[in-house]
C-alpha cells in the first residue's frame, strides 16, 4: 500500500524556519516525481513546488508565493522528502500535503502537518 | 498564476445529479488535456477522483465523471449519495512546470 506520512509541523514566530518531512513507502520512491501542496485554514489548495526523480535531474519548482524561501529536497536512501521553509510570513501558515505528483495529478497524498506562523 | 474558478456550493437530493465546473484559461484549463478533481472531507486528505479530464482511478465508482469544453472542466456526480457530501477541487497543469487548484465547491446531499 502507498503511504505517505508527513511530520514536523508546528508553531513558528513571522521570519523563523522550519522543516517538515514526508516518509514514503509502498512504491518505488527514487522514480517519483513529488510535489507539496497547503492549504491555509477555511481555504482552498495551493501547489507550493515539487521536485524531479535523480532521473530527470533531481531539479525543483516553485509557486512564486514561495519561491527563494522554500526549498524542497529528497534522500532516496531513506525514502524521505523535504521541505526547508525559511522567512516565514504569517500567511504561509497551512496544512502542509506531500503528494506522489503521477503524469500530472496528485494520488495519494499524506494525512498534512500543520505550520502555525505567528508571534 | 490565478486559482481556477468554481462555484462555492452546490447541492442535491440522494439520487440526483450535480454538475460542479471549472473555469481557467487557455494557459491551463483549455490548454491541456491535464485537469484532475479532488474530493475532502472535512479534516481529511484530498483524495483523487478523475485525472486527465475523464479518467477514473481504479476504486473511484462510475457515478464521478469528467468533461472538459474550451477552457472549463466539470466533475458530474450523479446518483448522489450522503458519502458524497464535500468539498471537491479541480486542478489543472499551468505550463511551465506548475499547477493552479480550483477555489472550491462544498457538495451538500439536501
Amino acid at each position: 500500500e502507498v503511504q505517505l506520512v508527513e511530520s514536523g509541523g508546528g508553531l513558528v514566530k513571522p521570519g523563523g524556519s522550519l522543516r517538515l518531512s514526508c516518509a514514503a513507502s509502498g512504491f518505488t520512491f527514487s522514480d517519483a516525481w513529488m510535489s507539496w501542496v497547503r492549504q491555509a485554514p477555511g481555504k482552498g489548495l495551493e501547489w507550493v513546488g515539487h521536485i524531479r526523480s535523480k532521473a530527470y535531474g533531481g531539479t525543483t519548482d516553485y509557486a512564486a508565493p514561495v519561491k527563494g524561501r522554500f526549498t524542497i529536497s529528497r534522500d532516496d536512501s531513506e525514502n524521505t522528502l523535504y521541505l526547508q521553509m525559511n522567512s516565514l510570513k504569517t500567511e504561509d501558515t497551512a496544512v502542509y500535503y506531500c503528494s506522489w505528483e503521477y503524469n500530472n495529478w496528485f494520488d495519494p497524498w499524506g494525512q498534512g502537518t500543520l505550520v502555525t506562523v505567528s508571534s | 498564476q490565478s486559482a481556477l474558478t468554481q462555484p462555492p456550493s452546490a447541492s442535491g437530493s440522494p439520487g440526483q445529479s450535480v454538475t460542479i465546473s471549472c473555469t481557467g484559461t487557455s494557459s491551463d484549463v483549455g490548454g491541456y488535456n491535464y485537469v484532475s478533481w479532488y474530493q475532502q472531507h472535512p479534516g481529511k486528505a484530498p483524495k483523487l477522483m478523475i485525472y486527465e479530464v475523464t479518467k477514473r482511478p481504479s476504486g473511484v465508482p462510475d457515478r464521478f465523471s469528467g468533461s472538459k469544453s474550451g477552457n472549463t472542466a466539470s466533475l458530474t456526480v450523479s446518483g448522489l449519495q450522503a458519502g458524497d457530501e464535500a468539498d471537491y477541487y479541480c486542478s489543472s497543469y499551468a505550463g511551465s512546470t506548475s499547477y493552479v487548484f480550483g477555489t472550491g465547491t462544498k457538495v451538500t446531499v439536501l
